[in-house]
């Protein structure tokens, strides 16, 4: 039973570029939500996806923006790129609404 | 708006020996949830421990307890016997339990190291 997998695991980008991060979540789960780590900080909340729509949103500018499929997996998209969105990005997946959220092994995002 | 707070950046414990991670949160809510989630190295989170806050018993894990302070806003780690696969980043995490609110808000983190 595979759990949260996320593509790529490393990514480099210039600023200014645009950025599509994939998640799928573990088997059985149809809620991801996406967050942001920063170096030697904990993790943000960007956003979450649940039935296809975006149900939450955190304190990130709509140059955020993502897409949940029918199959439940996510693409996380990031527009216009800062230096400031170098940061590894969490997918965590749950059943439902459910409390427990499992964390797939993050993508790194280096803006140069 | 929920905030959850780590006082210790780093900690280091003796093999075998129990170290306490301290960490405090403010919120209005009276349904929710805490966790504790491990980071090691190698980046996969890992959920350690979890509480509801409406149960006063402290939840276990094998070698992790909490200690849940409802009124105190305190939510402590006890890792007991600590191994060397215990190094890894601890956050500490809140999570509203009504209206279908998943939103997990993270603490900055405690680095332990366990020294052999």
């Amino acid at each position: 039973d595979a759990g949260v997998t996320q593509s790529p695991t490393h990514l480099i980008k210039t600023r200014g570029q645009q950025v599509t991060l994939r998640c799928s979540p573990k088997s059985g789960h149809d809620t991801v939500s996406w967050y942001q780590q920063a170096l030697g900080q904990g993790p943000q909340f960007i956003f979450q996806y649940y039935e296809e729509e975006e149900r939450q949103r955190g304190n990130f500018p709509d140059r955020f923006s993502g897409h949940q499929f029918p199959n439940y997996s996510s693409e996380l998209n990031v527009n216009a790129l800062l230096l400031g969105d170098s940061a590894l990005y969490l997918c965590a997946s749950s059943p439902g609404l459910a409390e427990e959220q499992y964390f797939g092994p993050g993508t790194r995002l280096t803006v140069t | 708006a929920q905030t959850v707070t780590q006082s210790q950046p780093e900690m280091s414990v003796q093999e075998a020996e129990t170290v306490t991670l301290s960490c405090t949160y403010d919120t209005s809510e009276s349904n929710y949830y805490l966790f504790w989630y491990k980071q090691p190295p190698s980046r996969q989170m890992i959920l350690v421990i979890r509480q509801e806050a409406y149960k006063q018993q402290n939840a276990t894990e094998n070698r992790f307890s909490v200690n849940f302070q409802k009124a105190a806003k305190s939510f402590s780690l006890k890792i007991s016997d600590s191994q060397l696969g215990d190094t890894a980043m601890y956050f500490c995490a809140f999570m509203q339990g009504s209206g279908g609110y998943q939103k997990v808000t993270f603490g900055t983190g405690t680095k332990l190291q366990v020294i052999p």
